[in-house]
């Protein structure tokens, strides 16, 4: 496609739900980031793939969290027994060159927790 | 950890006006920088990028400078509109921090007509 494309953009859910995040990559970006920013700040480090594998993860917050790339094109973000905690907006961004590389963003998924 | 600081956190100005936003960093070792815009209820939109190896670079009235050693950069915007409000993010690519880019909190500018 011609930018990333992220569904849903926004997100409702109760406490104690699973909730998917879906990010669509620029076509032919193998490089993935996830990030997530909270009200004020400025978008945090989640987790980054390079084709199918996860290359860093160091930024997912805890075993709640976990991604998927299997193709090596689409990713899901994945959240078990959401927390009021989760609630922020995820972001996904793509990129040609994995570690030098411009990085382009998508319009994010605001998550509620309620 | 590479920790990236913006100030000014919010900036008013009026139509016209020539303005200077500052991004420094803490870690001198990295791959590159980038800004972006913000704006509100969006995801963020990529203005330029510098690799490490350069020294500025321009599009239309945007100029963004790197002084890596310092570890500050500068974005500066000439002749403001008001289209220009948003809030401006620098993120820093280290090459001793993996993969990330590692963001600021932003300058929230206002432009007004």
């Amino acid at each position: 496609g011609a930018g990333v494309s992220q569904t849903p953009s926004n997100k409702v859910t109760e406490k104690g739900k699973y909730v998917e995040l879906r990010c669509d990559p620029i076509s032919g970006h193998t490089a993935l980031y996830w990030y997530r920013q909270s009200l004020g700040q400025g978008p945090e480090f989640l987790i980054y793939f390079q084709g199918t594998g996860a290359a860093d993860d160091s930024g997912l917050p805890n075993d709640r969290f976990f991604a998927v790339r299997p193709e090596g094109s689409v990713s899901t973000l994945k959240i078990q027994r959401t927390e009021r905690g989760d609630s922020a907006v995820y972001l996904c961004a793509s990129s040609l060159i994995p570690n030098t590389g411009e990085l382009f963003f998508g319009e994010g998924s605001r998550l509620t927790v309620l | 950890k590479q920790e990236v600081t913006q100030i000014p956190a919010a900036l008013s100005v009026p139509e016209g006006e020539n303005l200077v936003l500052n991004c420094s960093f803490t870690d001198s070792a990295i791959y590159n920088l980038q800004w972006f815009r913000q704006d509100p209820g969006k995801g963020l939109t990529s203005l330029l990028l510098i690799q490490s190896s350069q020294r500025e670079q321009t599009s239309g009235r945007l100029n963004a400078s790197l002084d890596k050693s310092s570890g500050r950069s500068t974005l500066y915007i000439a002749a403001s509109q008001p289209g220009d409000s948003a809030t401006y993010l620098c993120a820093v690519r280290g090459s001793n921090s993996g993969y990330a880019l590692n963001f600021g909190k932003g300058t929230s500018l206002l432009v007004t007509p």
